[in-house]
C-alpha cells in the first residue's frame, strides 16, 4: 500500500530552526509537496522537489532522498505565526497526491 | 486569495436533508478535486475531476454525487448523510499535463456537520 509517515506534532521556540521529516512509500513518484495549512484555514502550497537535493525559498527549505523515500522541511528564524500544520504529498504513478496527516508545529516565545 | 472559493463555509444538516456544496477555480485550470479531512487523518481524495470527466472516484459512498458542469465550476451533492460524514471538505484545482510544478490550489473549505 502506499503511505506517508510524518510526526503528529512538534514543538519549537521562536527565532530557532526546525526540521520536520516526512518518509513515503508510494507506487511511483512524480513529485513531493510541502503545504502548510493554518488552523481553519486552506492548505497552502509551500515547495516542490522531484530530483535530490536542497531547495531553498526565503526562511523555508525542503529536501528530498527518493533513493531513501525522505525529505525534511526545514523552518529557519521562526516566527510565531510559523504555528500551523505542515502538510507532507507525493504524487504517485497516476499523479495523484497521496498526503501524510500532518505535522502541527507549535512555536513558542 | 487563492483564486479557488467554496460556498458555503459552514454548514449544518440533519440525516434526512440534501444540500450541495460548490466550489468555483478563476485560475483557469483543467483539474478539479474533492478532499475530505478529518481531524489527525490524511487528506482524502474523493473526486478527480480532469477536462470535465470525472477520472477518480475512490470508494466514495453513493450518497456522495460530484458533477462538473464546467472546468470552472464543481459540486458536491449531498444526501442521507451519516454523522461520521462531518468534516471539512476542500476543493482544489490544479494544471495537468502542462509539464510544470503542477500544484494544487485549495479552496477555504466547507465545514459540514452531519446532526
Amino acid at each position: 500500500g502506499q503511505n506517508i509517515d510524518q510526526p503528529t506534532e512538534m514543538t519549537a521556540t521562536e527565532g530557532a530552526i526546525v526540521q520536520i521529516n516526512c518518509t513515503y512509500q508510494t507506487s511511483g513518484f512524480n513529485g513531493l509537496f510541502w503545504y502548510q495549512q493554518h488552523a481553519g484555514e486552506a492548505p497552502t502550497f509551500l515547495s516542490y522537489n522531484v530530483l535530490d537535493g536542497l531547495e531553498e525559498k526565503g526562511r523555508f527549505s525542503s529536501f528530498l532522498s527518493r533513493s531513501k523515500g525522505y525529505s525534511y522541511l526545514l523552518l529557519k528564524e521562526l516566527q510565531m505565526k510559523d504555528s500551523a500544520s505542515y502538510l507532507c504529498a507525493v504524487m504517485d504513478s497516476n499523479y495523484q497526491l497521496i498526503w501524510g496527516a500532518g505535522t502541527k508545529l507549535i512555536i513558542k516565545p | 486569495e487563492t483564486g479557488v472559493t467554496q460556498t458555503p463555509r459552514h454548514l449544518v444538516m440533519g440525516m434526512t436533508n440534501k444540500k450541495s456544496l460548490k466550489c468555483e477555480q478563476h485560475l483557469g485550470h483543467n483539474a478539479m478535486y474533492w478532499y475530505k479531512q478529518s481531524a489527525k487523518k490524511p487528506l482524502e481524495l474523493m473526486f478527480v475531476y480532469n477536462f470535465k470527466e470525472q477520472t477518480e472516484n475512490n470508494s466514495v459512498p453513493s450518497r456522495f454525487s460530484p458533477e462538473c458542469p464546467n472546468s470552472s465550476h464543481l459540486f458536491l451533492h449531498l444526501h442521507t448523510l451519516q454523522p461520521e460524514d462531518s468534516a471539512l471538505y476542500l476543493c482544489a484545482s490544479s494544471q495537468v499535463g502542462s509539464g510544470d510544478v503542477n500544484e494544487q490550489f485549495f479552496g477555504p473549505g466547507t465545514r459540514l456537520t452531519v446532526l
